[in-house]
């Protein structure tokens, strides 16, 4: 069975661009959530999506936004970027919404020049 | 804010050496979690500690859950090679408007040298 699977891999943008990164769970899972991992620090929460509703949202400005889909995939969108939003982005998907054992992807890692 | 700070942030030993890492909050959880995260990967769960003073073992890996439900720990016994990596701990916590949120410590770089 797949794994979460994340797209792309690397990415580099330049500040003031957009960036959208996406993320498929793993099949039968409902729940997606959305991580920032700065360099030297543990992963940051920004949002948690269950049946494509929104359902948490961490401590992140407005520039960050995420949807998900009818086939519970899910798309982060980062606007007007800052050199400060370059990390690791991750995607973990659990059964539902309490999510009491979530699986990490890779990750896309963003570079802001 | 719920806070993890997590200690030491680096560790390197000898194999064969026992180590502990520690895991502290000022703010009570629901259940703590304990993650293992190799370089280009995203982090993977070893255990999840839900009762104050429970202990979980997992072959060489023991972890401990705090009576109050704010603090854990890790020790691992006769490291190997094989356990070189990023342990990150995890508090989850009921937010509201139906969501858990996983707070993060920032993690515990481990190097176990042959």
């Amino acid at each position: 069975d797949a794994g979460v699977t994340q797209s792309p891999t690397h990415l580099i943008k330049t500040r003031g661009q957009h960036v959208t990164l996406r993320c498929s769970p793993i099949s039968g899972h409902k729940s997606v959530s959305w991580y920032q991992q700065v360099l030297g620090q543990g992963p940051q929460f920004i949002f948690q999506y269950y049946e494509k509703e929104e359902r948490g949202r961490g401590n992140f400005p407005d520039r960050f936004s995420a949807r998900q889909f009818p086939n519970y995939s899910s798309e982060l969108n980062v606007n007007a970027l800052l050199l400060g939003d370059s990390a690791l982005y991750l995607c973990a998907s659990s059964l539902d919404w309490v999510g009491m054992e979530q699986f990490f992807g890779p990750g896309t890692r963003l570079t802001v020049l | 804010t719920q806070l993890l700070e997590q200690s030491p942030q680096f560790l390197s030993i000898q194999e064969g050496e026992n180590l502990t890492v520690y895991c502290n909050s000022s703010s009570v959880f629901s259940s703590l979690q304990w993650y293992r995260q190799e370089p280009g990967e995203g982090p993977v769960l070893l255990v999840t500690v839900v009762t104050g003073g429970e202990v979980k073992k997992l072959k060489r890996l023991t972890f401990q859950f705090g009576d109050a439900r704010k603090d854990s720990s890790l020790h691992i016994t006769a490291a190997q090679p094989g356990d070189t990596g990023l342990y990150l701990c995890a508090g989850r916590a009921y937010s509201g408007a139906g969501s858990y949120q996983l707070t993060f410590g920032k993690g515990t770089k481990l190097s176990v040298i042959p």
